[in-house]
């Protein structure tokens, strides 16, 4: 059965840094990519990227706006997103995917940013 | 990038009742790389449709997508209580991934 398992709800200040994961079973990691989508409080999903864990090739949106880094380690089949500096505009819920199609989600982490 | 555009916002039927969600994009979505997702409150989006017409697995067969360039349509032919859902189009032809702002279907 695949699964993807996601890191549980944070709450960190602006300026601090987060790294937040999902922990993928069920199927051999570095075929698919896995990508991280952004809703923020009542609204509509954003794709914020996608990561190939095969070869690392990652792809970003510049429409989506925020200090993050996706990356992923082949050898615990996670892949991971993190901020430097979260800024309060970073506060939603945040979902890993699996495959450009989304055949597959986390059960999403939810991130608030609050001084 | 390729801005996908669903209408109706919201869309209100009962119970019985054909749902027809539409898509449109700015342009032509590469190789029909469209897919249908549904989510529920406080739940994750799930995976509908593929590929503009491949129904994911488990998915029942009241769901079914269609079109090609930048026109697509999601229809329910018969709405079960748990069909009532926002529902997003999404396309995967071309970086960055998009997807629609969303119908709201209620009864």
């Amino acid at each position: 059965e695949v699964q993807l398992v996601q890191s549980g709800a944070e709450v960190r200040k602006p300026g601090e840094s987060l790294k937040i994961s999902c922990k993928t079973s069920g199927y051999i990691f570095t075929n698919y990519w896995i990508a991280w989508v952004r809703q923020m409080p009542g609204k509509g999903l954003e794709w914020m990227g996608i990561i190939n864990p095969y070869d690392y090739d990652t792809r970003y949106n510049p429409s989506v706006q925020g200090l993050f880094t996706i990356s992923a380690d082949r050898s615990i089949a996670t892949a991971y997103l993190q901020w430097s500096s979260l800024r309060a505009s970073d506060s939603a819920m945040y979902y890993c995917v699996r495959q450009w199609s989304g055949d597959y989600w986390g059960q999403g982490t939810r991130v608030t940013v609050s001084s | 990038e390729n801005v996908l555009t669903q209408s109706p916002a919201t869309l209100s039927l009962s119970p019985g009742e054909r749902a027809t969600l539409s898509c449109g994009a700015s342009q032509s979505v590469s190789t029909n790389y469209l897919a249908w997702y549904q989510q529920k409150p406080g739940l994750a989006p799930r995976l509908l449709i593929y590929d503009a017409s491949k129904r994911a697995t488990g998915i029942p067969d009241r769901f079914s997508g269609s079109g090609s360039g930048t026109d697509f349509t999601l229809i329910i032919s018969r709405l079960e209580p748990e069909d009532f859902a926002v529902y997003y189009c999404q396309q995967y032809g071309s970086s960055p991934v998009t997807f629609g702002q969303g119908t709201k279907l209620e009864s």
